[in-house]
């Protein structure tokens, strides 16, 4: 079945540095491509995503390019802000339905 | 636009009691969802239903019931809770069940079974 894997635990970038968060996934289908992000008492909301291969989903200054060679689609920003603190999902749904099947998510923690 | 809410925000439940988890929409969206949060696990998906009158199981169905009968509400059974429940439990809505249709999560509900 389709998973989506997230390897790193916490991420503990300074801010204003680069931060990556990594993911890659596993389907035989042709999947749409999210990243969640949740903030401490809430419920997860949608990032960006990317519907096909070679999009790039972008928002507040983070970017994720769906790279269907290596099956990956990696979170990044060139500069962090504290505010950028929250765990961070990376997603997949194929291409026949809607259920989306979550990796283990990242928490980043930014230290100011 | 209160958008998504679950009932209740938290609740300590005894084992093998009946607990119904309540998640209403007002967007008017035609797919939900119903998601348990685990450390170290992420999020996975329950039950799901594309519209009011269906329901289908998801990745960890087992202990689970869901019912559909409108499309603003779609509650959350656990007929006869046990220890490994203990979780956080995310309603989600969709307006569609294409996998471009963003899904909005609500705010939770934190149950702990003992």
């Amino acid at each position: 079945g389709d998973s989506v894997v997230q390897t790193e635990g916490q991420v503990l970038p300074s801010e204003g540095d680069s931060l990556i968060v990594n993911c890659s996934y596993e389907t035989t289908q042709y999947p749409s491509l999210f990243w969640y992000v949740q903030y401490p008492g809430e419920g997860p909301q949608l990032h960006l995503k990317a519907m096909k291969a070679n999009d790039k989903g972008r928002n507040k200054g983070f970017e994720a390019m769906y790279r269907k060679e290596t099956t990956s689609f990696h979170l990044e920003k060139d500069s962090v802000q504290e505010s950028d603190s929250a765990v961070y999902f990376c997603a997949l749904s194929d291409e026949w339905n809607n259920r989306l099947a979550f990796g283990k998510g990242n928490q980043v923690v930014v230290i100011p | 636009i209160a958008g998504i809410t679950q009932a209740p925000t938290s609740q300590i439940l005894a084992a093998g009691r009946r607990m119904t988890l309540r998640c209403t929409q007002d967007m008017r969206h035609n797919a939900m969802y119903w998601y348990r949060q685990d450390l170290g696990l992420g999020l996975r998906l329950i039950h799901y239903s594309n519209t009011a009158g269906t329901t289908g199981k998801g990745e960890v169905p087992d202990g689970y019931s869901v019912s559909r009968a409108n499309t603003d509400d779609f509650p959350l059974t656990l007929a006869s809770a046990v220890p490994s429940q203990t979780s956080v439990y995310f309603c989600a809505s969709s307006e569609g069940q294409g996998n471009t249709d963003t899904q909005y999560f609500g705010p939770g509900t934190r149950l702990t079974v003992l």
